[in-house]
């Protein structure tokens, strides 16, 4: 099956920092990249979608000077979370698609803002 | 606005004691209705796509089907390993490739 690798799983940050979180597909090139945040016990909100080479499309209420997303290649998106703050505490995970209706996930960044 | 429910919440099981899992949707035309599974701390993984109703799908002891308002993950025979959340997606005809979930259904299989 197709793999998605995010990185980091785990990360712990100061308040006011930035931080970078990869996505990357591993066998297929895709088109299409989506990054979620998912709070405990809730279901996955859809962050952003980006495709490859232009400007990523935000959710309604998603800052996008806050979470910058780039889509550079085939295969690699990054998110980062700029001036982090402890509400921005959560699990963020990153799907990819390579043009097909099926989307596989990566495994996940923890990232915990003190 | 697409929405996707899905019951139980929880769900506590005995090894090999059968069940099903009910995930209902209104979507704007469906493109495809997606399951996957979610350890702790992990990412969703991909279990099934049904793209029309009276479809049904198989995997080891799981099997999905589709009707035009509700989808259900049967379960047979589910083991300790079995335990995990189950996430419902519906994706919209029109273009977009955006998934909307549900909240999932944490299912429990004691041993």
């Amino acid at each position: 099956g197709a793999v998605v690798s995010q990185h980091p799983s785990r990360v712990i940050c100061k308040s006011g920092t930035s931080v970078k979180i990869e996505c990357r597909s591993l066998d297929f090139q895709a088109t299409t990249m989506f990054w979620y945040r998912q709070f405990p016990k809730q279901s996955l909100m859809l962050m952003a979608t980006s495709n490859e080479g232009s400007k990523a499309t935000y959710e309604q209420g998603v800052e996008k000077d806050k979470f910058l997303i780039n889509h550079a290649s085939l295969t690699l998106s990054t998110l980062t979370v700029t001036s982090a703050h402890p509400e921005d505490s959560s699990f963020y995970i990153c799907s990819a698609s390579g043009g097909g209706p099926e989307a596989f996930f990566g495994q996940g960044t923890r990232l915990t803002v003190v | 606005e697409d929405q996707v429910t899905q019951s139980p919440e929880a769900l506590r099981l005995q090894e090999g004691e059968s069940s099903s899992l009910n995930c209902s949707y209104t979507v704007s035309g469906l493109r495809g209705l997606f399951w996957y599974r979610q350890d702790p701390g992990k990412g969703p993984e991909f279990l099934f796509t049904l793209y029309s109703a009276g479809e049904e799908k198989e995997k080891e002891r799981l099997k999905a089907t589709l009707t035009k308002k509700e989808s259900f993950l049967h379960i047979t025979a589910p083991k300790p390993e079995d335990s995990a959340t189950y996430l419902c997606a519906v994706q919209a005809s029109g273009g977009s490739e955006k998934l909307v979930f549900g909240k999932g259904t944490k299912l429990t299989v004691n041993p």
